[in-house]
């Protein structure tokens, strides 16, 4: 049972526009989330979070919102960089019940063109 | 500051022998994991340890045992390896538990750059 799924196995954009990576959660007890980006050959490394009591959580170009009752975050990068092309991990876990441990999502490939 | 380091970067076994990876990180910190990443799979909780000197179970523990040696080390072994062992290893740490670290943040997890293992 897949409680973290990205749907989209890869998302292709032009450089400048705007990339939006999709996250759905079954499991209600998650409160926080993070995002993790992935180039080829290299551990993941953390991008942004955000917690069950915010909806919007911005870092740069990366912004990251939360619809609890959707059970639904997404990733926007704006502008989107050829560097940004990478894999984006989505994960999830259930801080405030003590349950720590990273539950991740398939990977949504990103390949930004120039 | 070098982070989370794992050796070795490559390794080929052949079916039934056995390995260590290893794995150590400078961040002082107490929590610390391995995950497993094969294609269109993600990220598999192998096993963790949430301070020195206790392990737990993850999501796919059969077929591997850790150590955790002391507060910056943590290795996996593979007493048999199986071909289904094919894959990339990440090692993770966690400040989680830290003195001083709290609120959402001591969960983010920071990763090794892995190893990729092939049994044949």
């Amino acid at each position: 049972d897949q409680q973290v799924k990205q749907n989209s196995p890869s998302l292709s954009v032009q450089e400048g526009r705007i990339s939006i990576l999709n996250c759905d959660y079954t499991n209600s007890m998650f409160d926080y989330f993070l995002w993790y980006k992935k180039y080829p050959a290299e551990g993941p490394t953390f991008l942004i979070s955000i917690s069950s009591i915010k909806d919007k959580n911005e870092d740069g170009r990366f912004t990251v919102f939360l619809n609890k009752s959707a059970k639904h975050l997404s990733l926007h990068i704006v502008p989107s960089q050829p560097g940004d092309s990478a894999v984006y991990f989505c994960a999830a876990s259930a801080v405030m019940s003590s349950n720590y441990k990273l539950t991740f999502g398939k990977g949504t490939l990103l390949t930004v063109n120039p | 500051n070098a982070g989370v380091t794992q050796t070795p970067k490559f390794q080929v076994l052949k079916t039934g022998q056995s390995m260590t990876l290893q794995c150590a990180q400078d961040m002082n910190h107490n929590s610390m994991y391995w995950y497993r990443q094969d294609p269109g799979m993600g990220l598999r909780l192998i096993y963790y340890s949430a301070s020195e000197g206790t392990t737990d179970k993850g999501e796919v523990p059969n077929g591997y045992n850790v150590s955790r040696l002391n507060k910056r080390e943590f290795s996996l072994r593979l007493e048999s390896a199986a071909p289904s062992q094919t894959s990339v290893y990440f090692c993770a740490s966690s400040p989680l538990g830290l003195a001083g670290v709290v609120g959402f943040a001591k969960n983010i997890q920071y990763f090794g750059a892995g190893t990729r293992l092939s049994v044949l």
